[in-house]
Parts: structure tokens; C-alpha cells; sequence
């Protein structure tokens, strides 16, 4: 059965700290890792990733895919407030296809 | 540009009554997405839909649910005789032709009392 494991399940850090939040993954015919931000409302694309050792990066969070170990980072650096939220994992088989979620890691981050 | 859109985004039924929820797709995509969000439980896929054609719906229960996409007009995600189960946020999700990535709406919060 296809599975997606994220961890931690939660997190606490202080504005300022640096983050890495993990995403393992068992899918048959694995195409692409999606991330996404949740906070109160619609889940917020960040990024995909289909190519394994390319970091894809965004302002102060950047993420990578290692295809052979079958798992994803997604990092935070310099966190802030409003960093804080679930941050949820996928993966797809191919395009047009369901995406298979993960539970997410919930982030809090204090001031 | 119009993200995708879903209404109503609360909605509260009685054991026994059916619940209708819409969406509508970013503009340009044809591709639609139901999940379902249980408390504590991740996202879980129902059933993906193209125009007037339902392409997968592996994830949907056998009984009382059923999705359409009409030619005109928004997705719509239907549960008959509601029970306190369904209580859940459903979100919906669209995606442009061979894209992996699928932008959501905000979710419709189902209350069943």
C-alpha cells in the first residue's frame, strides 16, 4: 500500500531557529513530491520536486528529494510567527492522479 | 486570477439530511480533486473528476456519496442521509492538463448533529 510518513507529527521552536521537517515516502511508480503549507484555511502549494539532489528554494525555505532513499526535507531558516502551521507532504504517481498525503507536521513557532 | 472556490465554506446538517458542496476550478484548469480532512487524519483522496466525467473515484464510499462535473457550472460533492461520521472538512483541488500540481480551495467544514 502506497504511504507517505512525515516527522516529527509536531514542533516547537523560537523565532530565529532553523527547521527540518522530514517526509519518507512508499509509492508504486512515484512521479512527483508536492509540499504544502495548512494553516486555517486551503492547504498552500510550495513546492514539487521530481528530480532527485535539486534543491528547490523559496525566500528563507528550500527543499530537496533524495529519489534512492525515497524521503524529502523541506527546511525553514530563521523562523518566524507567521511560519506556523501544518505543513503537509504528498506524492503522486503521475499528473492527474491523487495525491497521497502524509498526516503533516504541525510547526509553532514563538516569538 | 480566481483561485479555486468552494461553497458554502461551513455547513451544518441533521443525522438523515444531504449535504451538497461546490467547487469551482482556477480559471484554465479542468481537473478536479475532492479530499476529505478527518480530525487528527491526514488528507485523504476521494474522487477526481474531468468535465461531465468521473476518471477515479477509488477513495469515495460505496454508499450515500456521489460527484459530479458538469459542463456547466461547479463540481459537486453530495452525501446523502448524512451521519455524524462525515463531520469532516472536504476540500477541493484543481490542476491544469498534465500538471502534478493541484491548487485547493478553501473547504467546506461539514458539522453533522
Amino acid at each position: 500500500e502506497d504511504k507517505v510518513v512525515q516527522s516529527p507529527l509536531s514542533l516547537v521552536v523560537h523565532e530565529g531557529d532553523t527547521v527540518t521537517l522530514n517526509c519518507s515516502y512508499e509509492v508504486t511508480n512515484f512521479r512527483s513530491l508536492l509540499w504544502y503549507k495548512q494553516e486555517k484555511k486551503a492547504p498552500t502549494f510550495l513546492f514539487m520536486l521530481t528530480s532527485s539532489g535539486i534543491e528547490k528554494k523559496s525566500g528563507r525555505l528550500s527543499s530537496i528529494l533524495d529519489k534512492k532513499e525515497l524521503f524529502s526535507i523541506l527546511n525553514i531558516t530563521a523562523t518566524q510567527t507567521g511560519d506556523s502551521a501544518i505543513y503537509l507532504c504528498a506524492v503522486t504517481a503521475q499528473a492527474g492522479t491523487a495525491l497521497i498525503f502524509g498526516k503533516g507536521t504541525t510547526l509553532s513557532v514563538s516569538s | 486570477n480566481a483561485g479555486v472556490m468552494q461553497n458554502p465554506r461551513h455547513l451544518v446538517r441533521r443525522r438523515g439530511q444531504e449535504a451538497r458542496l461546490r467547487c469551482s476550478p482556477m480559471k484554465g484548469h479542468s481537473h478536479v480533486y475532492w479530499y476529505r480532512q478527518l480530525p487528527e487524519e491526514g488528507l485523504k483522496f476521494m474522487v477526481y473528476l474531468q468535465k461531465e466525467n468521473i476518471i477515479d473515484e477509488s477513495g469515495m464510499p460505496k454508499e450515500r456519496f456521489s460527484a459530479e462535473f458538469p459542463k456547466e457550472g461547479p463540481s459537486i460533492l453530495r452525501i446523502q442521509q448524512v451521519v455524524r461520521g462525515d463531520s469532516a472538512a472536504y476540500f477541493c483541488a484543481s490542476s491544469g492538463d498534465r500538471s502534478y500540481e493541484q491548487y485547493f480551495g478553501p473547504g467546506t467544514r461539514l458539522t453533522v448533529t
